[in-house]
């Protein structure tokens, strides 16, 4: 159980066009999902954080209007990079927060590599 | 502030000797703490976590850490290493709140040799 899945896996795209990225919790729902941007060699830098039905956080020095979330359902949460740039081929790894009786838990999703020619 | 610390950036060990990876943190209350795999080009996989109780978690993969609060640390250990353990490892730590956001230290890489 708690599987996080991403689409697509990995995407190679033209300078100037968007890229949307889904993150699925597929046998839980999470209010709550995380975006990760990870740079080669380094570590996972939070971007924002998706709440189901509200609008998302975004950490400090992210634009959000470069970085649209959206998370219209509770197993859903998408990831457009408006008008990509090469600056922006990276990995981005979504979580979806699981929460139980016992304890919560986020599960990482396995990633997308972005490449912007 | 909250911050993780892996001093360690890259480590090799040979296969069969045994592993410690150092991770020391920041945090003003109590955290939950974790500890992650990453193959290459792959998502994090959790290899344990720390939440109360016992100060030695045993995880996955026949991984332990154990939970020092004077010294803020939550090292890994596995007392025999296989080359499939090669991968980056990073140590994360975070509220105890639904929701919470974990901050994540930098990576160790471990490389082991035949």
């Amino acid at each position: 159980g708690a599987v996080v899945s991403q689409h697509p896996s990995w995407v190679i795209c033209k300078s100037g066009t968007s890229v949307k990225i889904e993150c699925r919790s597929l046998d839980f729902q999470a209010t709550t999902m995380f975006w990760y941007r990870q740079f080669p060699k380094q570590s996972l830098m939070l971007m924002a954080t998706s709440n189901e039905g509200s609008k998302a956080t975004y950490e400090q020095g992210v634009e959000k209007d470069k970085f649209l979330i959206n998370h219209a359902s509770l197993t859903l949460s998408t990831l457009t990079v408006t008008s990509a740039h090469p600056e922006d081929s990276s990995f981005y790894i979504c979580s979806a927060f699981r929460q139980s009786m016992a304890y919560n838990e986020q599960f990482f999703g396995p990633g997308t590599r972005l490449t912007v020619l | 502030a909250q911050s993780v610390t892996q001093p360690d950036i890259h480590i090799t060990v040979s296969e069969g000797a045994s592993l410690e990876l150092r991770c020391n943190y920041s945090y003003g209350a109590t955290p939950y703490l974790f500890w992650y795999v990453q193959s290459p080009g792959q998502g994090l996989q959790l290899l344990l976590k720390y939440f109360s109780g016992d100060t030695l978690v045993q995880g996955i993969k026949g991984f332990e850490a154990e939970f020092k609060r004077s010294q803020s640390s939550f090292n890994l250990r596995k007392p025999s290493v296989h080359w499939s353990d090669a991968a980056e490892y990073f140590c994360a730590v975070g509220p105890m709140e639904y929701g919470n956001k974990l901050v994540f230290g930098a990576g160790t890489i471990l490389r082991v040799k035949s």
